[in-house]
């Protein structure tokens, strides 16, 4: 990818137990970003993480950034079976205003 | 909250016609706009930076006479797929954000298929 890569690939888990999602990334950061993306459709902002904050919280995600190891994880929380989508991180590198994607999780949440 | 508008969502065209993406934002000013593309269970490819009153900044690779970017006004800008081959086929997707604080809004995006 251009910036970075995530893991797993896809992701298949049962409804009520929680779903984590691993981003590396190449360069320095001004902030990382996790997106989120229904088959065919557009993308949905999640939460952003600074790169001087290493944990942050919205509803049941929860987005962790450790900048000597260029990695976030992102926690999904008691899945639901709505959550089932491909989960995009994405970074703006701190030379410029560009904006990069890692290559995506394609998470599935059985019923 | 800040609201991207992108149009068409989906366009068929026949090879060697062009074809033109809009990208509004709709309630903020945007100085910059970018431009995606993603094939089917692919990531985002980031395509070029919009820059208004001035020209785009295209990603290696891309070609900038294939790709025509105009951002003529703080709220509007367009993508030209020229002379579209079947191989252009693809997702395009535009975003944009009010200010550096603020996450990136996407628009909808455009389905382009070519025949």
């Amino acid at each position: 990818s251009q910036q970075g890569e995530e893991d797993p690939q896809a992701l298949s888990i049962q409804e009520g137990e929680n779903a984590t999602m691993n981003c590396s990334y190449k360069t320095s950061i001004n902030n990382l970003q996790w997106y989120r993306q229904n088959s065919g459709r557009g993308l949905v902002h999640l939460i952003l993480i600074r790169s001087n904050e290493r944990e942050k919280h919205s509803g049941r995600l929860r987005v962790t950034l450790d900048t000597s190891k260029k990695s976030s994880s992102l926690l999904i929380t008691a899945s639901r079976a709505a959550d089932t989508a491909s989960y995009f991180c994405a970074t703006d590198k701190n030379t410029g205003n560009q904006f990069y994607f890692g290559t995506g999780t394609s998470l599935t949440v059985i019923p | 909250g800040a609201v991207v508008s992108q149009h068409p969502s989906r366009v068929i065209c026949k090879s060697g016609t062009s074809v033109k993406i809009e990208c509004r934002s709709l309630d903020f000013q945007a100085t910059t706009m970018f431009w995606y593309r993603q094939f089917p269970k692919q990531s985002l490819m980031l395509m070029a930076t919009s820059n208004e009153g001035s020209k785009a900044t295209y990603e290696q690779g891309v070609e900038k006479d294939k790709f025509l970017i105009n951002h003529a006004s703080l709220t509007l800008s367009t993508l030209t797929v020229t002379s579209a081959h079947p191989e252009d086929s693809s997702f395009y997707i535009c975003s944009a954000r009010p200010g550096a604080n603020y996450g990136y809004t996407f628009g909808s995006g455009t389905r382009l298929t070519v025949v």
